[in-house]
Formats: C-alpha cells, structure tokens, sequence
C-alpha cells in the first residue's frame, strides 16, 4: 500500500495525558500537511511540514500542540494536557512538490482522537 | 472567517440524473480549486481541480466550473451513481505554503 498512512487510526486518552499521532507521507512525498476535523465541521489545516522543517503552523493552537517531521521516520503531532476539545480526527496529507496547485494533496484515512 | 463556503449541507439525487454541487468564496486570490470525496471513517480522496486561469475541467463523469466573477464553482457529476454517496468537499489552494482551505462539505445521496 503506496498510501499516507496513518497510526493509530483510533486513540483514547483521559484529560492531562499525551496524544501522539503518526503518519507517513506516500512513498517519494517530501511534503506533509496536518488537518483537524471537529464533528460538523470541514477540515481546518494545522501544520505544514518539510523534513526536519516546519514550514508554517499558523492553524496550529499556540500551547499545548507541535509537530516534527524528522529526517528519517514519520511525522509526528504531539497534543500535550489533552482536553476534551481536542477529540477530533486528525488527518495527514502529503504531496510531492511544493508550490503548484495542480500537485492535489493525498489523505490519509484519520486518527479518531477521543478524550475522555 | 469563512473563505470556502458550501451552503447545502446535503442533496439527493435519483441514479443517473445529474448531481450539481456548489461553492463559494471570497479570497480572489486563491490560484486552485479541488473537490474532494468523502466516505465515512476514511480520508478525503481527491476527486478533481480547476486553475483560476480556466473556466472548466472534465474528467470522466466530473466535471468542475469556475465562475471568478461571481466566485463561485460547482461540481457537476454525469450521470450520478449509488456509489456517489458521500460528503463532497470543496477545497482552495492559495498562499505560499499550498495549505488547503475547506468548506463544511455537502452530503450526496444518490438513490437508486
């Protein structure tokens, strides 16, 4: 499967603890995006990373949240002191190149984050 | 600060009658346009795109107007199938770093 994938595709956690959501980018895709998905709502970016580069993270919350994309292995979200506003799905995609909008960017199938 | 918006929330369609879904914007500047399908527990797949430089894109059954004046796109689906049901979105690309703008989606229902 040449697809984003992502890990855990369900994750329950009580109020306080840590979240970590994983994903790979497709197989040649340098380029990763974060999107969240509150219930009823579309999906709202979060982060958009290079590897080893953040490249713009203005719709990522300023406490609490960040995310890597390390030189080798997956890119990462962490969600510190979960609350319950942060359950949501969090979907990763990723794309080739930078910069063209003809280059559609390829999802993953979510992380439904649940906090009890 | 709603920039891509989609004001049905769902349509039904009869298999094989056209299906025509719709949005908006307010950012002039948006350079791409791409639906997105959606089916529940799994990620959006794209679908189709338009450049703001076109008016039109075909792509098999797909195909997506641009109307830039009134800032306005819509999906047309021919003819529509049961397997058409889900939630479409409407996305725009624009900005330096290519982060896509959604809006709250439209829920097809094609009935056989």
């Amino acid at each position: 499967n040449a697809g984003v994938m992502q890990n855990p595709r369900h994750l329950v956690r009580r109020r306080g603890q840590e979240a970590r959501l994983r994903c790979s980018p497709m197989k040649g895709h340098s380029h990763v995006y974060w999107y969240r998905q509150l219930p009823e709502e579309g999906l709202k970016f979060m982060v958009y990373l290079q590897k080893e580069n953040i490249i713009d993270e203005s719709g990522m919350p300023k406490e609490r949240f960040s995310a890597e994309f390390p030189k080798e292995g997956p890119s990462i979200l962490r969600i510190q002191q979960v609350v319950r506003g942060d359950s949501a799905a969090y979907f990763c995609a990723s794309s080739p190149t930078f910069g063209q909008g003809n280059q559609p960017q390829h999802f993953g199938d979510g992380t439904r984050l649940s906090i009890l | 600060d709603q920039q891509v918006k989609q004001n049905s929330p769902s349509l039904s369609v009869q298999e094989g009658r056209i299906s025509i879904l719709n949005c908006d914007y307010t950012n002039s500047m948006f350079d791409y346009f791409l639906w997105y399908k959606k089916y529940p527990a799994e990620g959006p797949t794209f679908l189709i795109s338009i450049s703001s430089i076109k008016d039109k894109n075909e792509d098999g059954r797909f195909t997506v107007f641009l109307n830039k004046s009134a800032k306005h796109l819509s999906l047309h689906i021919v003819p529509s199938q049961p397997g058409d049901s889900a939630v479409y979105f409407c996305a725009a690309n624009g900005g330096a770093t290519n982060k896509l703008i959604f809006g709250t989606g439209t829920l097809l229902a094609v009935q056989p």
